[in-house]
C-alpha cells in the first residue's frame, strides 16, 4: 500500500516562510492535495493538484512536487496559520491516502 | 452554495453496525467527475479515508476496511449512506464527508473540496 509520510511538527517565526514537507516514493507522478485543519473544525483544501489554490485561499499558500517529495509553502507565516496539514493522494491501488499530518507553530 | 451534513449515532456498541447519511445540497450527485466520500479521524489522531462513490455509482472503499464497509446513495434525495458492520472501539472517530472532484491524468485522481463538519461516534458497550 502507498504510504506518504509528514513530519510531525514544524514551526516558523511569525512573517516568515514555513515549508511541510510529504514524502512518498514517487511522489513526484502523482498530484498532491494539501488540506488544513484548525482545532475542533473539519478539513479546508488549501492546494489541490500539486500548486492550485482554490477560491478564497490567499496567494502565500502554494505547492510544489518533484522526485519523493511534495511542499506546501506558507510565506509570511501568520497566527491564523496555525493548524495540522495534510497531505493526499489517489492512487491506484490503495485509493485514498492521507499522510499522517503535520501540526504547524507560528511563534 | 454547496453544504453537506452528516448524521448517525453518537454511540454504538461494539460488533453492531454503524450507518451513516451524509444529506447534501448544491449539486447533484449524477452530475460527471462528482462524487461523496468518506473521510474519519480518531480523536488526536490523523485523517483516515473509508469510502468514495462515483457520480455513476462505481465506489470505492479502504483496502483495509473494505470488507466491513458499503455505500450508496440515494440521488433523488441528495443523501449517500454509509455502512459498518462489526464495530469496535477502535472505530470511534469523527466522521466526515464530503464533495469530491474527479479528474485524470495518468490514471483516476479525487480529491476532497468541501467538508461537512463531522460527527462524532462512539463506541462503547
Amino acid at each position: 500500500s502507498y504510504e506518504l509520510t509528514q513530519p510531525l511538527s514544524v514551526s516558523v517565526a511569525l512573517g516568515q516562510t514555513a515549508r511541510i514537507t510529504c514524502g512518498g516514493n514517487n511522489i513526484g507522478s502523482k498530484n498532491v492535495h494539501w488540506y488544513q485543519q484548525k482545532p475542533g473544525q473539519a478539513p479546508v483544501l488549501v492546494i489541490y493538484r500539486d500548486s492550485n489554490r482554490p477560491s478564497g485561499i490567499p496567494e502565500r499558500f502554494s505547492g510544489s512536487n518533484s522526485g519523493n517529495t511534495a511542499t506546501l509553502t506558507i510565506s509570511r507565516a501568520q497566527a491564523g496559520d496555525e493548524a495540522d496539514y495534510y497531505c493526499q493522494v489517489w492512487d491506484s491501488s490503495t485509493v485514498g491516502v492521507f499522510g499522517g499530518g503535520t501540526k504547524l507553530t507560528v511563534l | 452554495q454547496i453544504t453537506l451534513k452528516e448524521s448517525g449515532p453518537t454511540l454504538v456498541k461494539p460488533t453492531q453496525t454503524l450507518t451513516l447519511t451524509c444529506t447534501f445540497s448544491g449539486f447533484s450527485l449524477s452530475s460527471s467527475g462528482v462524487g461523496v466520500g468518506w473521510i474519519r479521524q480518531p480523536p488526536g489522531k490523523a485523517l483516515e479515508w473509508l469510502a468514495l462513490i462515483y457520480w455513476d455509482n462505481d465506489k470505492r472503499y479502504s483496502p483495509s476496511l473494505k470488507s466491513r464497509l458499503t455505500i450508496t446513495k440515494d440521488t433523488s434525495k441528495n443523501q449517500v449512506v454509509l455502512t459498518m458492520t462489526n464495530v469496535d472501539p477502535v472505530d470511534t472517530a469523527t466522521y466526515y464527508c464530503a464533495h469530491s472532484l474527479y479528474y485524470y491524468t495518468s490514471g483516476q485522481n479525487w480529491y476532497f473540496d468541501l467538508w461537512g463538519r463531522g460527527t462524532l461516534v462512539t463506541v462503547s458497550s
